[in-house]
């Protein structure tokens, strides 16, 4: 089966920096995407890790570890436009995603 | 606007009534998915299309649910017989053969009265 796993609600204040976990298991699994979702907008892709380790992009990192069946997505220097859902997925020619992790901003 | 569109925008329809929704997706990709979403859920996945095959179409999705893409272009989604239960956001994204980055178009929200 596929399922991903990632915390319902993260808070964090203007400036710092927050981690969303996302652990899986999956069948056929080929990487890991993370996707950002404001109120009331559509998903848009933020980053994809196909092999173990970091990828930067600007103040968001994401992380994968295929042994592990884990990664994780890295946001520094937090804005209030950063406050938005977001999500993990994965899967083989489609993407299967977690139930999201809702992320607020606070000054 | 060369991203995803998605028509129409809202759509209220009575139980038992059939829906269509249609998606137009980035022209010079190939890849085309249905995903239906729910308030504080992820998108979750319903069919996806490459060119005009459907290659893919989730077991949870009833017999009542049917999805076209018959030039390899544009695509539609049909529900027959309406149910409450199928009031949801309807996204529609495309991609080339790279499937893990996928841009979404703004979704049909379906409201089943």
């Amino acid at each position: 089966g596929q399922s991903l796993e990632q915390p319902s609600e993260v808070t964090a204040v203007e400036g710092a920096i927050v981690q969303i976990n996302c652990t899986y298991q999956t069948s056929g699994f080929y990487g890991l995407s993370w996707y950002q979702q404001h109120d009331g907008g559509a998903p848009t892709f933020l980053s994809y890790n196909a092999l173990d380790g970091l990828e930067e992009t600007g103040r968001f990192s994401s992380f994968l570890s295929r042994s592990d069946s884990y990664g994780y997505l890295l946001l520094q220097e937090l804005q209030m436009k950063d406050s938005a859902s977001y999500f993990c997925g994965g899967g083989y020619n489609k993407l299967i995603f977690g139930a999201g992790t809702r992320l607020a901003v606070h000054p | 606007d060369t991203g995803v569109s998605q028509d129409p925008r809202h759509k209220i329809t009575k139980r038992g009534q059939n829906v269509t929704f249609r998606c137009d997706p980035i022209s010079e990709h190939n890849r085309l998915y249905w995903y239906r979403q729910t308030l504080g859920q992820g998108p979750e996945f319903l069919t996806y299309f490459q060119n005009e095959a459907q290659l893919e179409k989730s077991r949870l999705l009833s017999d009542r649910f049917s999805a076209e893409r018959p030039k390899g272009s544009f695509s539609t989604l049909e529900i027959q017989r309406t149910e409450q239960g199928d009031s949801a956001m309807y996204l529609c994204a495309s991609s080339t053969r790279l499937y893990n980055e996928q841009f979404f178009g703004p979704g049909t929200r379906l409201t089943v009265l």
